[in-house]
């Protein structure tokens, strides 16, 4: 079975821009979480998706945003991007089939450098 | 709210040892899960072993294996026989077991310990 997949791998971008990243689940999951990763801030929650809802939000500005479609593929969206918008960008899927939380998988993430 | 703590920036062992990474973490909740996960030079994410809170049973994955302590809030991995390969980040992440409100699809994470595997 194919893992979680991530595009673009890498991306620069300039102050002001907006960008979009694409993440593909594990087929058969329906829940897509989202983190960015910094050297500063570590691993902190932005969002999850779940049958295109968005259930949970980190405390992100709302300039980050995201959605899910029907085959559950989410995408997120930064608008008016910040220096401090560089970052890995993480996606994680998974089965999300009970009323308990299911082990997350990660893709191989995004890297945005914004110039 | 939920914390991960991971007191040991960097560690290195010699390739074929035991090494042993910490983390505690806080929380008021009695079902959850607990994480290890590895970040390699390629910075994919990979999971290494998982522990439910309400098993004591503690988990092992082939060379690896954790011990968990719930009263204590320790939840340390215990890496055997360690390889080139094992050199990496190592995450140690809490998410709460029943899903719902501002718990769906949250992985709290610690700050990470560099682990380097010597020759």
């Amino acid at each position: 079975k194919a893992g979680v997949t991530q595009t673009p791998r890498y991306l620069i971008k300039t102050r002001g821009q907006q960008v979009t990243l694409s993440c593909s689940p594990i087929s058969g999951h329906r829940s897509v979480s989202w983190y960015q990763q910094t050297p500063g801030q570590g691993l902190q929650f932005l969002f999850e998706y779940f049958s295109e809802t968005q259930r949970n939000k980190g405390n992100f500005p709302g300039r980050f945003s995201g959605r899910q479609f029907s085959n559950s593929r989410s995408e997120m969206n930064v608008s008016t991007l910040e220096l401090g918008d560089s970052a890995l960008y993480l996606c994680a899927s998974s089965l999300a089939n009970s009323g308990s939380q299911e082990t997350q998988y990660f893709g191989p993430g995004t890297r945005l450098l914004v110039l | 709210a939920q914390t991960v703590t991971q007191s040991q920036p960097e560690m290195s062992v010699q390739e074929a040892e035991t090494v042993t990474l910490s983390c505690t973490y806080d929380t008021s909740e009695n079902n959850y899960y607990l994480f290890w996960y590895k970040q390699p030079p390629s910075r994919q994410m990979i999971l290494v072993i998982r522990q439910e809170a309400y098993k004591q049973q503690n988990a092992t994955e082939n060379r690896f294996s954790v011990n968990f302590q719930k009263a204590a809030k320790s939840f340390s991995l215990k890496i055997s026989d360690s390889q080139l390969g094992d050199t990496a980040m190592y995450f140690c992440a809490f998410i709460k077991a029943n899903a719902g409100g501002t718990s769906y699809g949250k992985l709290t994470f610690g700050q990470g310990t560099i682990l380097t595997v010597h020759p």
